[in-house]
């Protein structure tokens, strides 16, 4: 079982940029969550994916926005880089309904903005 | 509002020694509380659940947590400290029993184990 993968693992873009992440969930999950973890701080929830739509949604502007795939798998896009989007990105996979309330998460993708 | 709050940044214990790592939370409801480890260059990996039931819950590598609801607290134990314990811990609460619920996490605390 490969878990939650994600990539790239990291990935420099220059301000005003967009960008897009990627994620595959952990084999028998079909809900997707994507967190920004800035330098120094816990995870911030920015959305979440479960049948193909945005099911909930964090305090992100809309310059961050996602897809999640027939085969479960996601992307996350941001829009109009700015420097203070330089953080680690989360995707957290894990299954609707399962009586297991953990999310299993990936290593990450470290984005700088410069 | 829901919220997360560990008040120490960072942890120092010698290696042998029991450890603690605090956290207290404020949410509206029962809360369901975790505790997860990010190793340097990793993504969160999960230690430990309360859900309901016995307040003191048993997780991985020997951890566990003791949940306190009249202080509001969830915090981190180890009877023993190992060199391999240093990471950086997070405690989290979610809303719901329910998988699909999203997880608000406290700004973390730096556990340091010297030999």
């Amino acid at each position: 079982d490969a878990g939650v993968t994600q990539s790239p693992t990291h990935l420099i873009k220059t301000r005003g940029q967009q960008v897009t992440l990627r994620c595959s969930p952990k084999s028998g999950h079909d809900t997707v969550s994507w967190y920004q973890q800035a330098l120094g701080q816990g995870p911030q929830f920015i959305f979440q994916y479960y049948e193909e739509e945005e099911r909930q949604r964090g305090n992100f502007p809309d310059r961050f926005s996602g897809h999640q795939f027939p085969n479960y798998s996601s992307e996350l896009n941001v829009n109009a880089l700015l420097l203070g989007d330089s953080a680690l990105y989360l995707c957290a996979s894990s299954r609707r309904g399962a009586l297991n309330t953990e999310a299993f998460f990936g290593q990450g993708t470290r984005l700088t903005v410069v | 509002a829901q919220s997360v709050a560990q008040p120490e940044d960072q942890v120092n214990v010698a290696e042998g020694n029991p450890l603690t790592v605090k956290c207290t939370y404020s949410v509206s409801g029962n809360p369901y509380l975790f505790w997860y480890v990010q190793y340097p260059n990793r993504g969160l990996q999960f230690l430990l659940k309360y859900i309901t039931g016995d307040n003191l819950v048993k997780g991985s590598y020997g951890f566990e947590a003791e949940f306190n609801k009249s202080q509001t607290s969830f915090h981190l134990k180890k009877p023993s400290a190992l060199v391999s314990d240093s990471a950086l811990y997070f405690c989290a609460v979610s809303l719901r029993y329910s998988s699909a619920s999203k997880i608000i996490f406290g700004s973390g605390t730096r556990l340091s184990i010297r030999p």
